[in-house]
Parts: structure tokens; C-alpha cells; sequence
């Protein structure tokens, strides 16, 4: 079982739907990402937070918005996506991103459908 | 160049079989180094761990070469629940991991 629970696990929305993907970890991690994983490739780092605050975009489009309410949770808010951006969404933590040689934990992922 | 290089297979091996992978990496600053295992439709689990001085998990062996920033990943004994996605992870210098394409592995009967 992963210690980094993500909800939902599958979710289909059309493009001028908002939604929200939810993560979700106790480990007393305060490093948490977010990835985006299309079929057959490696998952590309979206968003990382440390210590609740955004440290890294990727150069993400705005239609995607992180928010860290607190160091247990991140949110992925989803406004006016595009049918390419289905993919999977992972989510994960670490320790503390100032440290080396500290591996992420992912979540299940969230299978997101664009239609 | 990508900063993190598999061959990415696929790897067909019959049970039994000893198999490894390969990786290289550019950036020599980096001081951290993974194998994840993806099942299909899965997330990424982490299966090990790489040290300087190499390190064993049962029928699982990982090498790193700094001077050449290679590192390897050995599999000895293949089970058929051995197939999976196989991914090389190498941290950058700020400890943001960097992922290989990955190596597809499928064990047969």
C-alpha cells in the first residue's frame, strides 16, 4: 500500500469543467511534487513544494494550479484542460528536498480523461 | 543529450535468465541514484537504492561507476513477476529527479 494516497483514482471531465486532484501524505515528508505521465514515457516534474511553498514550475500552462494548504496536502486545481493533457497525474514526497540520496514515494496516481 | 539515458528494451528473457540494464547520466554533479520499478498502469515504486560501493537486494544488484556516470541494475534468477518497467533515477545537484525513458522487461514461462 502507498503512503501517498491521491483521489481521485480516475476521473473524466470535458474542457470547460474545473476540477481538482487531491494528495495527501503523513510522513512528516516536507518535499511534495506533482508529475504528469503519458503512456509509455517517464513522468515529467510539473510542480515541487518545500515547505509548503512553491520552489519549482516547470513552465506549466496556467490551466494547471498547485496549492500546498498545509505540509500533508497538495492540490492540483484544473481549469479549461485540452484533451491532451490526459494523462496520468502522480503525486509525491520526500523527506526534505535539501537533502541528497532521499528517494519520492509516489501515490497510485489519478487517471485523468479530457474529453 | 538527455540527462538520464536507458536502452529502452524491450528486454524478452526467459525465467531464469540474468538480465541487466544499463544507464548513463551527463551531469557528473549528481550525487544521488534510483531504481524505480513501474508495473503497466502503475505508479513508480522505488526498488533500490544506488551506493558508491555497489549494494545486493536478494536476487537484485546495483552498481554505480562515477567516473564513467554509468550506473547498472542486475537481475539474477528472473520471475515472471519481474516484468515491469524498469527506471533509472539520478537526483540533480538541487535533488529533483531526473527519469531515464525506462527499460521494459518481460519475463516468459
Amino acid at each position: 500500500d502507498t503512503e501517498v494516497t491521491q483521489t481521485p483514482k480516475h476521473l473524466v471531465m470535458g474542457m470547460t469543467n474545473k476540477k481538482s486532484l487531491k494528495c495527501e501524505q503523513h510522513m512528516g515528508h516536507r518535499a511534495m511534487y506533482w508529475y504528469k505521465q503519458k503512456a509509455k514515457k517517464p513522468p515529467e516534474l510539473m510542480f515541487v513544494y518545500s515547505y509548503e511553498k512553491l520552489s519549482i514550475n516547470e513552465s506549466v500552462p496556467s490551466r494547471f494550479s498547485p496549492e500546498c494548504p498545509n505540509s500533508s496536502l497538495l492540490n492540483l486545481h484544473l481549469h479549461a484542460l485540452q484533451p491532451e493533457d490526459s494523462a496520468l497525474y502522480l503525486c509525491a514526497s520526500s523527506q526534505d528536498r535539501g537533502v541528497s540520496n532521499q528517494p519520492q514515494h509516489f501515490g497510485d496516481g489519478t487517471r485523468l480523461s479530457i474529453l | 543529450r538527455k540527462e538520464v539515458e536507458q536502452d529502452p528494451g524491450p528486454f524478452n528473457v526467459p525465467e531464469g535468465a540474468t538480465v541487466a540494464f544499463n544507464c548513463t547520466y551527463s551531469n557528473s554533479a549528481s550525487q544521488s541514484f534510483f531504481w524505480y520499478r513501474q508495473d503497466c498502469r502503475k505508479e513508480p515504486k522505488l526498488l533500490m537504492s544506488v551506493y558508491s560501493s555497489g549494494n545486493e537486494d536478494g536476487r537484485f544488484t546495483a552498481q554505480l561507476n562515477r567516473a564513467s556516470q554509468y550506473i547498472s541494475l542486475l537481475i539474477r534468477d528472473s520471475k515472471l513477476s519481474d516484468s515491469a518497467t524498469y527506471l533509472c533515477v539520478v537526483n540533480s545537484p538541487n535533488n529533483d529527479m531526473r527519469f531515464g525513458a525506462g527499460t521494459r522487461l518481460t519475463v516468459k514461462p
